[in-house]
């Protein structure tokens, strides 16, 4: 099993902050790294795949970066629209696991 | 437009069975992996299962290997999960999921529907 910790749990920002969100597996994933995005009361969203791979129709101030066995989501500047809780997941081994999630929350 | 329509939730007492469904459209369902995601109230996402487009290859979490079935019929554009021996750690909302890409099972996901809940309780 890939162990994933998925940090923080709880962030507090405002609009036009800088967020940065961290995810660290217990082994080597290459890039089969994904990010999502989930608004309450909503099936998730995919924002980036393959570490670093912008989805179609994902806003350029989402951003993926890292390999092997740590991983970054940044968003540059944090619009109301991005107040929700994001998602790490590997597709690497088996069983394909998710981050704990992270709930950006206006401070 | 992808749409995927889960039905098939309900109450059930623990040790009973219960069947989903996911009726896909808008996209070439017979070419795509598609898997079934799960999310307790309050609580994060849970890989369950997964089959290949042609349903030559089936995946499960080790919490549901050998009490959930997955299956899909390409004729109908339809994914189902046999959910049997259900527990109470099993109360979530049962989401269908698209893979990302055509003719490979990559289990990530690029299209889920909006979820059926399913309640293990007596």
């Amino acid at each position: 099993v890939i162990w994933m910790t998925q940090s923080p749990s709880l962030l507090s920002a405002s609009t036009g902050d800088r967020v940065t969100i961290s995810c660290r597996m217990s082994q080597g994933i290459s890039s089969y790294l994904a990010w999502y995005q989930q608004k309450p009361g909503k099936a998730p969203d995919l924002l980036i795949y393959g570490a670093s791979t912008l989805q179609s129709g994902v806003p350029s101030r989402f951003s993926g970066s890292g390999s092997g066995t740590d991983f970054t989501l940044t968003i540059s500047s944090l619009q109301s629209e991005d107040f929700a809780t994001y998602y790490c997941q590997q597709y690497s081994g088996f069983p394909r696991t998710f981050g704990q999630g992270t709930k950006v929350e206006i401070k | 437009e992808v749409q995927l329509l889960e039905s098939g939730g309900d109450l059930v007492q623990p040790g009973g069975s219960l069947r989903l469904s996911c009726a896909a459209s808008g996209f070439t369902f017979s070419s795509y992996a598609m898997s079934w995601v799960r999310q307790a109230p309050g609580k994060g996402l849970e890989w369950v299962s997964t089959i290949s487009h042609s349903s030559a290859d089936t995946h499960y979490a080790d919490s549901v290997e050998g009490r959930f079935t997955i299956s899909r019929d390409n004729s109908k554009n339809t994914l189902y999960l046999q959910m049997n021996s259900l527990r109470a750690e099993d109360t979530a909302l049962y989401y269908c999921a698209k893979d990302l890409s055509p003719g490979v099972v990559i289990i990530m996901f690029d299209n889920w529907g909006q979820g059926t809940l399913v309640t293990v309780s007596s």
